[in-house]
Order: structure tokens, then sequence, then C-alpha cells
């Protein structure tokens, strides 16, 4: 079975500064998608980036960048100029297929103003 | 474009009781898949129906169920409620085909057993 596996359950930053948080997956596939997904105290899970598998080129979505290494089976998210709105949880998640998400445990980020 | 709308965002109910939980799509999105969020378990799939059939299904016991009704509006629903299905229940919507890459989530209900 897929696992996703996020190692800092917290992490904190300077406001305007940078902040990279890890990702690794365990997948015998060779065709998925990678996502993070952002979930403030509303709860509600929104989309930041998301990867295709058979594409080298690295995502990027304004100041959320990813470092995606397949063989590694890395997938980190970089944030630049942090802002205070960037607070929130942030899920790392993997498909392959259908339409099942299958989540790290997520990371914990604090913006210090 | 609407969003995707769960319904009730709050619930509390008694052990034993059983309670149905409901979610609406975006418009055209024909994928409705279910998820609890603990925090003990983190976020974890219960199923997904797509064109009202059920396509995937995780690893939950039979007290959870689902159904989709032709307007793609889902339901899920709880028998026999015990302590520990105290949780977030999020869905998510997306059109549902295989090269369908992203999946929007609701606000949520908030599930407390007492």
């Amino acid at each position: 079975a897929q696992t996703v596996t996020q190692s800092q359950p917290e992490m904190s930053v300077q406001e305007a500064e940078t902040v990279t948080l890890s990702c690794t997956y365990d997948t015998s596939e060779s065709d998925y998608y990678l996502f993070w997904y952002k979930q403030p105290p509303s709860r509600q899970m929104i989309l930041v980036i998301r990867q295709e598998a058979y594409k080298q080129q690295n995502a990027t979505e304004n100041r959320f960048s990813v470092n995606f290494q397949k063989a590694a089976k890395s997938f980190s998210l970089k944030i630049s100029d942090s802002q205070l709105g960037d607070a929130a949880m942030y899920f790392c998640a993997y498909r392959q297929g259908a339409q099942k998400l299958v989540f790290g445990q997520g990371t914990r980020l604090t913006i210090n103003p | 474009k609407a969003g995707v709308t769960q319904t009730p965002r709050y619930l509390i109910k008694t052990r034993g009781q059983q309670v149905t939980l409901s979610c609406s799509p975006i418009s055209g999105h024909r994928s409705v898949s279910w998820y609890q969020q603990t925090p003990g378990q983190g976020l974890q799939f219960l199923f997904e129906y797509f064109s009202e059939t059920q396509r995937n299904k995780g690893n939950f016991p039979g007290r959870f169920s689902g159904r989709q009704f032709s307007n793609s509006r889902s339901e899920m629903n709880v028998s026999t409620l015990e302590l520990g299905d105290s949780a977030l229940y999020l869905c998510a919507s997306s059109w549902g085909g295989k090269d369908s890459t992203e999946a929007f989530f609701g606000q949520g209900t908030r599930l407390t057993v007492v």
C-alpha cells in the first residue's frame, strides 16, 4: 500500500523568509500525482500545488514551489517570502489512478511576525 | 460557481445513534469522495462515488456507508455511533475522469459523539 510520510510535525519561520516542508512517499507505481494541501483554522482543505510524476520539471505556483525527486520518492514544498496568511497545517498527498488521496500526517506551519 | 457544500457543519450525537451527512459537489462534478480526519489517525479515505456507484472503498467497518444520487449529491451514513467516530468528515468533488487532477474540498462536518 502507498504511504506518505511527513517527518516534521511543526515548523516555524519568520515572516518574509523561506521555509521548506518535507515529504516522502512509498509506491511501486510509475504514474501518479502528488499534492500539497493547506488546511487553515477554517478546516477547508485548499490545494496549494500539484505535480504529475511523469513531468520532470518541478511545479511552481507563485511563492510556492516543489522539489520533486522521483527516484528518491521525495516531494518537498518551498514557500518563499512567507506571509502571515500562510500559517496552517500542510498535508502532502499521493494519488494514483482513481480519486483516492493518501495523506501524510501533516506539518503545522507557524509564521512569526 | 458554488463550491463544495457540506451540511450540517456541526453535529452532536449520542452513542448508538445513527447519523447522515450530506455533500453537494461542484456543478458538473461526478465524483464525490469522503474522508475522516482525527488527531490520532489523520486523514483517512472512506469511499468514493462516481455516477451513483461506489468506485473505491477504504478500510472502515460496515457501519460506514454512503450513496450518491443522480444529481451527484452524496450522503454518508454512520450507524451505531461509537465515541471513536468523533471526527471531522470531509468530502471532496472532482469531475472524476482518469485525467482529473484536482479534488475540491468542502468545509467539513464536525461530528461529536457523546
